[in-house]
């Protein structure tokens, strides 16, 4: 079946550090995957924070980034100076392009940014 | 952004009786989800939903769980007789399209 595995948490960064949480993927079953990366900040229900439907292009949000290889199956997030407001915990997943169905989510990865 | 709220927040069951989980989705999105998430497991697709209908099932939606819109209102998740296994933390979704899903907060189920 598919999988997304992601780095284990939890992270610990300090404000105006950089930040790559590493995520790479299997779809099986899915020939042209949509890659995703939600966000839970405290307290919040799960809210996308980018997603990506193109193998090779970059998706951004907030500052954070992340480019779909598809060579190497990778999503990585990745943001140059993290703000103490980035503490949350950050899910890489991914669907079936076109199709209406369930999102196949990694672990999650809490990161806390410190003053 | 567009909500979706969940009802209760938290939900203390004895095994074998009936819950209902109840998912107030976006208004004008047409496909619905639910997914299961067990402490310190990832989340896992359960089901989904579209014109009075379900899709898709995963081997997680047992046949003791079912799935209703009635009259467009409140999206909900019968689990009818509980079991122990099924305390978790269950996440409805939706969307308007085969595109973005809206994730709600989530409802904490204790099954006793």
């Amino acid at each position: 079946g598919d999988s997304v595995t992601q780095t284990e948490g939890p992270v610990t960064v300090s404000e105006s550090e950089s930040l790559i949480i590493n995520c790479t993927y299997s779809a099986t079953s899915i020939a042209y995957p949509n890659l995703f990366w939600y966000v839970r900040y405290p307290g919040e229900g799960l809210q996308l924070l980018l997603k990506v439907i193109t193998a090779g292009q970059k998706g951004s949000s907030r500052g954070f980034e992340a480019t779909y290889n598809k060579e190497t199956t990778s999503f990585h997030l990745q943001k140059a100076s993290v703000q103490e407001s980035d503490s949350a915990v950050y899910y890489c997943a991914l669907g079936d392009r076109g199709y209406a169905q369930g999102l196949t989510f990694g672990l999650g990865t809490r990161v806390s940014v410190f003053p | 952004g567009p909500k979706v709220l969940q009802i209760p927040s938290h939900q203390i069951i004895d095994m074998g009786q009936m819950v209902t989980l109840n998912c107030d989705p976006v208004s004008n999105h047409l496909y619905f989800y639910w997914y299961k998430q067990i402490l310190g497991q990832q989340m896992e697709f359960l089901v989904n939903f579209y014109n009075g209908k379900v899709m898709e099932k995963s081997k997680l939606f047992k046949d003791q769980f079912s799935v209703e819109r009635p009259d467009g209102s409140y999206f909900t998740l019968k689990i009818q007789p509980t079991a122990l296994e099924d305390s978790a933390v269950y996440f409805c979704a939706s969307s308007l399209r085969e595109d973005t899903q809206y994730f709600g907060p989530g409802t904490r189920l204790l099954v006793l």
